[in-house]
Formats: structure tokens, C-alpha cells, sequence
């Protein structure tokens, strides 16, 4: 079955970075885009960005400058390194899968709980 | 891209039907037909409830129903039960990113 599996709970400080993996298992992991999806506590879900099947990337503009999304398709994995934090970036970081052409998410990771605090 | 609209809270009782709006622009809601619904429970992840405005994925209850108009969609859960009390998003295509809806949390009485 589908599965995206995320690395666990970071505790970073002001100015660290962070680097969230998703190992993908059960399909064809060339096959779909692979997001990045943010919740702040108590908040709405929020995209950070993308990675395609080629690789590239399209990052949101809240991010841009701060996040990178790469991928090894040799295990299957994306990572997604956020850098200069702030505590304002103290959220749930969610990978979630879309299918080329679908245009919806239809399969979730179980999230990383990432808090900024000094 | 702003965050689609959505009311905070909607409740109902055990077989009542309750419906959520989800309004933005003509940028993205109005211009595509690529609408999606997110159930959330709390401490897990989204799982997708209706694609393409009013598609359901299998598996998924036929209570649960979707539909749009201009700028505006709507996720209607008819029968309500206990265990859709649950935070409901919705999302939109408007080119890349995706531009999801402020949340609404449904509270069955």
C-alpha cells in the first residue's frame, strides 16, 4: 500500500535549519509530485511547495529563498530543508503525494512536529 | 495567494445535514475546477474527501458531497454522524502552489 513515511520531532533554535525526510514505498515514486504542507498550531494548512518527477521544484513565495526540496530516487526519499527559522515556523511539516494530472493530495505523511524556540 | 475562505465552525446533530462554503477569487476557486476537501482529526494527518469539486475518492461515505458555484465551493456532509467531527480544509488549484481554505471545524451535537 501507498505510505510516506516522515522523519521525527525537531527542536531547532532562532536562525537553525531544519531537514524533514519522507520516504515514499508503495507506488511509483517517479511517477507523482511530492508537496510540502505546513500547519502552525491552532492554523489552516499551508503549501510550502513542490517537487515534480523531473525533480524540479516551485517553490511559495512566503518561502522562497528559505526552503529546498530535493529527492534521492535511489531510496526513494524527499527532504525538505527550511532554513533561518523563526518561532513563527513552530508547526506540523506534512509531505503529501499528487498525482500527475490529479491535481489533489491523496496521500499523506503522518507529519513532523518541528518547534523554534531558544 | 490568500487563503480561501471558510466559517470557523459549523455544528449539527447526529443525522442532521451540515454544509461549509469555501470562497476565493477568480484566480483560483472560479477559474478551475480543481477543488478539493480535507478531513483532519485531531493529531492526524488530512485525508482527502472530495477532488475535482465533486468527485469522492473510494472508500469514501456517498454522505459526503461537493459542488461549486463562481468563486464559491461548498462541502455538504448529509447524515451526520459522530465520527465526521473532524476539521474540515478545502483547497484550490491556482497554477502551483495550491492555495488551501482557513479550516473549518464541524462539531456533531
Amino acid at each position: 500500500q501507498v505510505q510516506l513515511v516522515q522523519s521525527g520531532a525537531e527542536v531547532k533554535k532562532p536562525g537553525a535549519s531544519v531537514k524533514v525526510s519522507c520516504k515514499a514505498s508503495g507506488y511509483s515514486f517517479t511517477n507523482y509530485y511530492v508537496h510540502w504542507v505546513r500547519q502552525a498550531p491552532g492554523q489552516g494548512l499551508e503549501c510550502m511547495g513542490v517537487i515534480n518527477p523531473g525533480g524540479d521544484t516551485n517553490y511559495a513565495q512566503n518561502f522562497q529563498g528559505r526552503v529546498t526540496m530535493t529527492r534521492d530516487t535511489s531510496t526513494t526519499t524527499v527532504y525538505m530543508e527550511l532554513g533561518s527559522l523563526k518561532s513563527e515556523d513552530t508547526a506540523v511539516y506534512y509531505c503529501a503525494r499528487e498525482g500527475v494530472g490529479a491535481y489533489n493530495f491523496d496521500s499523506w505523511g503522518q507529519g513532523t512536529l518541528v518547534v523554534v524556540s531558544s | 495567494q490568500s487563503a480561501l475562505t471558510q466559517p470557523r465552525s459549523v455544528s449539527g446533530s447526529p443525522g442532521q445535514s451540515v454544509t461549509i462554503s469555501c470562497t476565493g477569487t477568480s484566480s483560483d476557486v472560479g477559474s478551475y475546477n480543481y477543488v478539493s476537501w480535507y478531513q483532519q482529526h485531531p493529531g492526524k494527518a488530512p485525508k482527502l474527501i472530495i477532488y475535482d469539486v465533486s468527485k469522492r475518492p473510494s472508500g469514501v461515505p456517498d454522505r459526503f458531497s461537493g459542488s461549486k458555484s463562481g468563486n464559491t465551493a461548498s462541502l455538504t456532509i448529509s447524515g451526520l454522524q459522530a465520527e465526521d467531527e473532524a476539521d474540515y480544509s478545502c483547497c484550490s488549484y491556482a497554477g502551483s502552489p495550491y492555495v488551501f481554505g482557513t479550516g473549518t471545524k464541524v462539531t456533531v451535537l
